[in-house]
């Protein structure tokens, strides 16, 4: 089966503070996503990537950064916290356009900014 | 840009069918989904859509127009476990996929 695991389902951080949310997916692909969902706003693309290394900006990524060095891990990386970043995030991997290219997400990762 | 709508919440009885509705503007178009979400879990594939017409899979349809950037879900004999977030989501010219804010489906008895 296919899985996407993101490391902390619940996460409560200060203002001010370094907050590391990863995500793992263990199918080989190649894209990988970050969003966060807002009652009312949806999901909001963050930060995707198309391979290792690789990264390209989405929406709404200022005040995030993300790191791709191996090909399952995608990491988004809030170097600075700020109450407005409270929120869930989640984390998606899509493979090659070959069929419909769907996205598999992962359980989602709860941040409250104190 | 793109731009997507769909409404914000649909009450629904069990038994019955639904029809959830998505309009989009999109530069390019390479495809559109729909998604499923539970409350407090992970949005789940329900089905693609690239070519004009109808898709059915079971008690869920989709169906595209793409010349009135129009989308819509279709449910029958809808279940208690029929209710959750749908989420419409267009593919455009980067292959990106860019959500609409979702519709709230409450099915009650």
């Amino acid at each position: 089966d296919v899985k996407v695991t993101q490391s902390s389902r619940y996460l409560v951080k200060r203002t001010g503070e370094k907050v590391f949310l990863e995500c793992v997916q263990d199918m080989d692909h190649e894209n990988m996503f970050w969003y966060r969902q807002d009652p009312g706003l949806g999901l909001r693309l963050i930060y995707f990537s198309y391979d290792v290394k690789m990264k390209e900006k989405g929406d709404i990524p200022e005040g995030y950064s993300v790191s791709r060095e191996k090909k399952e891990r995608f990491s988004l990386i809030l170097e600075s916290a700020s109450t407005n970043q409270t929120s869930m995030y989640l984390c998606a991997s899509r493979g090659r356009q070959g069929n419909t290219g769907e996205l598999f997400f992962g359980e989602g990762s709860r941040l409250t900014v104190l | 840009g793109q731009n997507i709508d769909q409404p914000t919440e649909m009450t629904a009885t069990e038994g019955a069918i639904v029809q959830i509705n998505c309009t989009y503007q999109t530069s390019g178009f390479n495809g559109l989904f729909w998604y499923q979400q539970h409350a407090g879990e992970a949005p789940t594939f329900l089905s693609y859509n690239v070519l004009d017409g109808l898709e059915e899979k079971g008690r869920f349809s989709s169906f595209l127009s793409r010349s009135k950037g129009y989308s819509y879900l279709l449910l029958k004999e809808l279940q208690m476990k029929d209710s959750a977030s749908y989420l419409c989501a267009v593919r455009g010219g980067s292959y990106i996929p860019t959500f609409g804010r979702g519709t709230s489906l409450i099915v009650h008895p």
